[in-house]
């Protein structure tokens, strides 16, 4: 079965800092799909980096941008230059074509940006 | 204006009443799927469909039916809804190609349906 863990249910940032939010799956397949979610108060979803496990360069979408570990089956998010408006619940995610594209969340961090 | 709509966004119900919540997207997307959020546990997908007519259980489906009939609506439906089915629900609709980039587009996501079975 595919699980994605995410270990740190809370963690906090100062304003203008950077963080890392962990993420690592389980799954015996070689190609899949990983991505980053936020979700902030209004609830609703968006994606904030996405990215394919065949390719080796690390996803990178302005601030943010992942590191990748392949082997150990890891996925972070780094934050760079922190912003209040990045305060949300950020959750990892997986899916793949040999699953029939089920997606798999994992249980989210809570981000909070201190000013 | 891309979107995916749900219908409604907020519903309190009694255990056994029979009830659908919609969604439509205007994306022409081939994928779509029904999530449920609960603290702790995050998202869990509970069916999901790759095109009109195909349908596939996630990891959550028992209590819950889903059809597509049409490419840009796939209706969640309780048909006695207790309250361990109270949640936060989310439909999301994607592009799904079948090359090795077939995530290339995001899943867009509805913007939540909020149900409570008392």
């Amino acid at each position: 079965a595919q699980t994605v863990t995410q270990s740190q249910p809370e963690m906090s940032v100062q304003e203008a800092e950077t963080v890392t939010l962990s993420c690592t799956y389980d799954t015996s397949e070689s190609d899949y799909y990983l991505f980053w979610y936020k979700q902030p108060p209004s609830r609703q979803m968006i994606l904030v980096i996405r990215q394919e496990a065949y390719k080796q360069q690390n996803a990178t979408e302005n601030r943010f941008s992942v590191n990748f570990q392949k082997a150990a089956k890891s996925f972070s998010l780094k934050i760079s230059d922190s912003q209040l408006g990045d305060a949300a619940m950020y959750f990892c995610a997986y899916s793949t074509l040999s699953t029939g594209n089920q997606f798999y969340f994992g249980t989210g961090t809570s981000l909070t940006v201190i000013p | 204006e891309a979107q995916v709509t749900q219908n409604p966004r907020y519903l309190i119900t009694v255990t056994g009443k029979k009830l659908t919540v919609t969604c439509s997207q205007n994306m022409n997307h081939e994928y779509m799927s029904w999530y449920r959020q609960d603290p702790g546990l995050g998202l869990r997908q509970i069916y999901y469909s790759m095109n009109v007519e195909v349908t596939d259980k996630g990891d959550v489906p028992e209590g819950y039916k889903v059809s597509r009939k049409e490419k840009r609506n796939f209706p969640l439906i309780l048909e006695s809804p207790s309250p361990n089915q109270t949640s936060l629900y989310f439909c999301a609709s994607s592009t799904l190609l079948t090359t090795q980039d077939y995530w290339r587009d995001t899943q867009y996501f509805g913007p939540g349906t909020r149900l409570t079975v008392l």
